[in-house]
């Protein structure tokens, strides 16, 4: 079964910096671009943060380019989204999401349960 | 940017009831449209993938139909597990962008 499992969300001043974490499980890992999606609790969907299974290819939401910066550990299973100079419209429900092969345009599935960054 | 406008935003129906969820993009996208149910306090599941494609493990009352700039997300015969929001989301090009939502209740 393919778990996602997110961590490293709290509450920040603004200004300050916070790294997520995403542990997945149960695939092949290194074979699938994996994504940051956050949600403000009531509100909307709105996508963050795209990497291809070799790091060779990275993209932001234009909201957070030049702030936020994701990097992946595939020897680790892990998934990282390093935020700083956060502000409070940063403030949301981040979502860890597994792509597809190759581009890292496509579909999120499944998701993890998500952490929450309050600021 | 592309634009996903969903419509209604919300609706009311009753069990049994034939729902239709559009989503317009704001460009040509051809088949580049998934869709997503959340329910509250649950992260979003991925049902159909390029417009057509249902997931696997999803009910087969769930379709998606389209191409280009107008789809659908038709639910066949609305069951009590189906109240929930439905987005649509391309992933034709960068940045990959969500609509806004629908939220399906009870009538």
């Amino acid at each position: 079964e393919v778990q996602l499992v997110e961590s490293g969300g709290g509450l920040v001043q603004p200004g300050r910096s916070l790294r997520l974490s995403c542990v997945a499980s149960g695939f092949t890992f290194d074979d699938y671009a994996m994504h940051w999606v956050r949600q403000v609790p009531g509100k909307g969907l709105e996508w963050v943060s795209s990497v291809t299974w070799n790091s060779g290819n990275v993209a932001y939401a234009d909201s957070v380019k030049g702030r936020f910066t994701i990097s992946r550990d595939n020897a680790k299973n892990s998934l990282y989204l390093q935020m700083n100079s956060l502000r409070t419209e940063d403030m949301a429900l981040y979502y860890c999401a597994k792509g597809g092969t190759g581009s890292y345009l496509g579909w999120f599935d499944p998701w993890g349960q998500g952490t929450l960054v309050t600021v | 940017d592309i634009q996903m406008t969903q419509s209604p935003s919300s609706l009311s129906a009753s069990v049994g009831d034939r729902v239709t969820i559009t989503c317009r993009a704001s460009q040509n996208i051809i088949s580049y449209v998934n869709w997503y149910q959340q329910k509250p306090g649950r992260a979003p599941k991925l049902l159909i993938y390029v417009a057509s494609s249902l997931q696997s493990g999803v009910p087969s009352r769930f379709s998606g139909s389209g191409s280009g700039t107008d789809f659908t997300l038709t639910i066949s015969s609305l069951q009590p597990e189906d109240f929930a929001t439905y987005y649509c989301q391309q992933c034709h090009s960068a940045p990959l962008t969500f609509g806004g939502g629908t939220k399906v209740e009870i009538k």
